[in-house]
């Protein structure tokens, strides 16, 4: 059974550039969701993917964008990158969209640098 | 409004002895899901334990155990003898039954644990 896989490892960007990440979900998920982890803090929610649809959103603007796709991997679309958007990015997998005891399993992320 | 707080945002701990990691949160929703995450330096998150808000006895998970006390709305993680490999970044994470269909967990701000040899 292979884990939770995001790829780039790290990403160096300037602002105003636009960035995808990629991330692939566990065996058997078919629910991916997408937080940010700014240095020193933890992770916020940016959005989830169930069934190729957006299904919930955090509190991030319209230039943060995703897709699922059929075999549920999924992207994470930043576009218009800001110095504020320099952090780590999670992407994280499960069974379903989430009852209150849906257990998460993340990937290492993607260090993402904005100059 | 719907929050995680972690007071500690270090920990020191001897090798093999116990540690108390803080978590105290806030929801006006009735049913709801705790949970812990270890983060390594590496950066994944990785599982450790899971307390639902009806449970009645507090959850364990091998080393890990978790002091649930509702009415005061806090979710401390207890780890047993301490190891080495046990020095990371803890995250005390929840999810409300109104929210749960979007996935949306709330993480606190983490403890960082070093265990000393």
């Amino acid at each position: 059974e292979t884990g939770v896989t995001q790829s780039p490892t790290h990403l160096i960007k300037t602002r105003g550039q636009q960035v995808t990440l990629r991330c692939s979900s566990q065996s058997g998920h078919n629910t991916v969701s997408w937080y940010q982890q700014a240095l020193g803090q933890g992770p916020q929610f940016i959005f989830q993917y169930y069934r190729e649809e957006e299904n919930g959103r955090g509190n991030f603007p319209p230039r943060f964008s995703g897709l699922q796709f059929p075999n549920y991997s999924s992207e994470l679309n930043v576009n218009a990158l800001e110095l504020d958007d320099s952090a780590l990015y999670l992407c994280a997998s499960s069974t379903d969209r989430g009852s209150t005891n849906e257990k998460l399993f993340f990937g290492s992320g993607t260090q993402l640098s904005v100059l | 409004a719907q929050k995680i707080t972690q007071t500690q945002p270090g920990m020191f701990v001897q090798e093999k002895e116990a540690v108390t990691l803080d978590c105290t949160y806030d929801t006006s929703d009735q049913s709801y899901g705790l949970f812990w995450y270890k983060q390594p330096s590496s950066g994944e998150m990785i599982f450790l334990i899971y307390q639902g808000s009806y449970d009645e006895q507090n959850a364990t998970e091998g080393r890990y155990s978790l002091n649930f006390q509702k009415a005061r709305k806090s979710a401390n993680l207890v780890i047993s003898a301490s190891q080495l490999g046990d020095s990371a970044m803890y995250f005390c994470a929840m999810r409300e039954a109104a929210t749960s269909n979007t996935g949306k967990l709330i993480f606190g701000q983490g403890t960082t644990l070093q265990v000393k040899p």
